[in-house]
């Protein structure tokens, strides 16, 4: 399986500070049929499901704000959110989708 | 938008079987490029994929090792759903059931099922 790590556990960022998240998977996720990460950023808030907000290591969904920008390929990826609003706060993912099993990173909290 | 609810008992002793149900609205389980997951979160474990179920023109289904040996995930033609079954439960097996779908990532969650393993 692949196994994902993230860092840090948790950080604290004042109000339009920037915030930062690393990933790390235990193989690459760069598939080489289409050139692309199988990699995505979740935010996950009490008592909601997952929302995805970053695929393909750094298509933001839909919907989603601008702050938010996902990087890295192969084995490292980052997720940044530029100005931090308080409607940020929650618990980040990072997901591999490169293959079944999917696995899920172990969360980053983030709080002001 | 994909919309997925789910629906199944919040309470199974040990050794007995969850179930749950999962019913599709704005696509059809047998969609030929769509898969359908089932994915648990608890303290103890975070974020667990378990399985998926989707149409190629047959059938296909892939399960995690850790619940390989217990789990059937099924889909319903007829009533445009999916389900899980999940044997010989214990207290470890006690989490939030998400049903999952979307790709690429995964882009539509159901609202979640806390199902307790409890004599």
């Amino acid at each position: 399986d692949i196994v994902m790590t993230q860092s840090p556990d948790s950080l604290a960022v004042s109000l339009g500070e920037r915030a930062t998240i690393n990933c790390k998977s235990s193989q690459s996720l760069l598939y080489s049929f289409n050139n692309k990460d199988h990699l995505a950023w979740y935010q996950q808030k009490p008592g909601q499901p997952p929302k995805l907000l970053i695929y393909w290591a750094s298509t933001r969904e839909s919907g989603v704000p601008d702050r938010f920008s996902g990087s890295g390929s192969g084995t490292d990826f980052s997720l940044t959110i530029s100005s931090l609003q308080a409607e940020d706060v929650a618990v980040y993912y990072c997901h591999q989708y490169y293959g079944p099993p999917f696995t899920f990173g172990p969360g980053t909290k983030v709080d002001i | 938008q994909v919309q997925l609810q789910q629906s199944g008992p919040g309470l199974v002793k040990p050794s007995q079987t969850l179930s749950l149900t999962c019913a599709i609205s704005g696509d059809s389980v047998s969609s030929n490029s769509a898969s359908w997951s089932w994915v648990r979160q608890s303290p103890s474990r975070g974020l667990e994929w378990l399985g998926r179920t989707y149409f190629r023109s047959n059938w296909f289904y892939d399960y995690a090792e850790s619940v390989k040996n217990r789990i059937t995930i099924s889909p319903d033609t007829s009533k445009n759903q999916f389900s899980l079954q999940l044997n010989s439960v214990t207290p470890e097996d006690t989490a939030v059931y998400y049903c999952v779908t979307g790709t690429p990532g995964m882009r539509d969650w159901g609202r979640g099922t806390l199902v307790t393993v409890s004599s």
